[in-house]
């Protein structure tokens, strides 16, 4: 039980698709991130949101669409990707985003774009 | 943003002490030094972190050199299942809670 789930575990699409992933926390967090692991390549943050509100674009490509309805749920919609945005997608929440506040991650979602 | 070295893979035997440094010359006064870890398919798990004193947890202990130009995350006693790839990673007070993985130690644990 690791606090942070994250739904679909595997998830394979056709580069033409529309789909969404989805975070949800049940910490009592207020921040929540997104980051990408692509093979051989160490993490890298993609969104930070905080109290909802999205604070951090890290020069993702629009073809990823963050949302954040609520405090406990985090989303990441995903349409026209490429081949190269196959990776894990994990993401993770903090109580806030102090540098004194360690990070909780999901297992994360392997996206496989044929 | 303070760089950090750590080796590539480190191997140990299972019930014996681990340590795994880090370098982080870089680093500013305020920065925290956290400690994550992955296991095979799974995402990071935090082990610790600190800021100068030496932390302490169920899961390992930190030590932080009196300069913090390093630190060192001692596993006491490595079982199989601390195999996992060891981040250290140093946050600014300016990072927004921005984690910034580098590749990390690659730790094997042996019977």
């Amino acid at each position: 039980e690791t606090g942070v789930t994250q739904t679909p575990r595997h998830l394979v699409m056709g580069m033409t698709n529309k789909k969404s992933l989805k975070c949800e926390q049940h910490l009592g967090h207020n921040a929540m991130y997104w980051y990408k692991q692509s093979a051989k390549k160490p993490l890298e943050l993609m969104f930070v949101y905080s109290l909802e509100e999205r604070v951090e674009n890290n020069s993702v490509p629009s073809r990823f669409s963050p949302e954040c309805p609520n405090s406990s749920h985090l989303f990441l919609h995903l349409h026209t990707l490429q081949p190269e945005d196959s990776a894990l997608y994990l993401c993770a929440s903090s109580q806030d985003r102090d540098r004194n506040q360690p990070q909780h991650f999901g297992d994360g979602t392997r996206l496989s774009i044929l | 943003d303070a760089k950090t070295t750590q080796p590539n893979s480190m191997e140990s035997n299972e019930e014996e002490p681990v340590h795994l440094p880090c370098n982080h010359s870089t680093i500013s006064g305020t920065d925290y030094i956290h400690w994550y870890r992955q296991l095979p398919s799974q995402g990071p798990e935090y082990v610790i972190h600190g800021l100068t004193s030496n932390v302490n947890n169920r899961m390992a202990s930190l030590a932080i050199a009196e300069d913090r130009k390093s630190s060192t995350l001692i596993l006491h006693r490595a079982t199989l299942r601390d195999a996992a790839v060891y981040y250290c990673i140093p946050i600014s007070y300016n990072q927004g809670g921005k984690l910034i993985f580098g590749q990390g130690t690659e730790l094997s644990v042996k019977p």
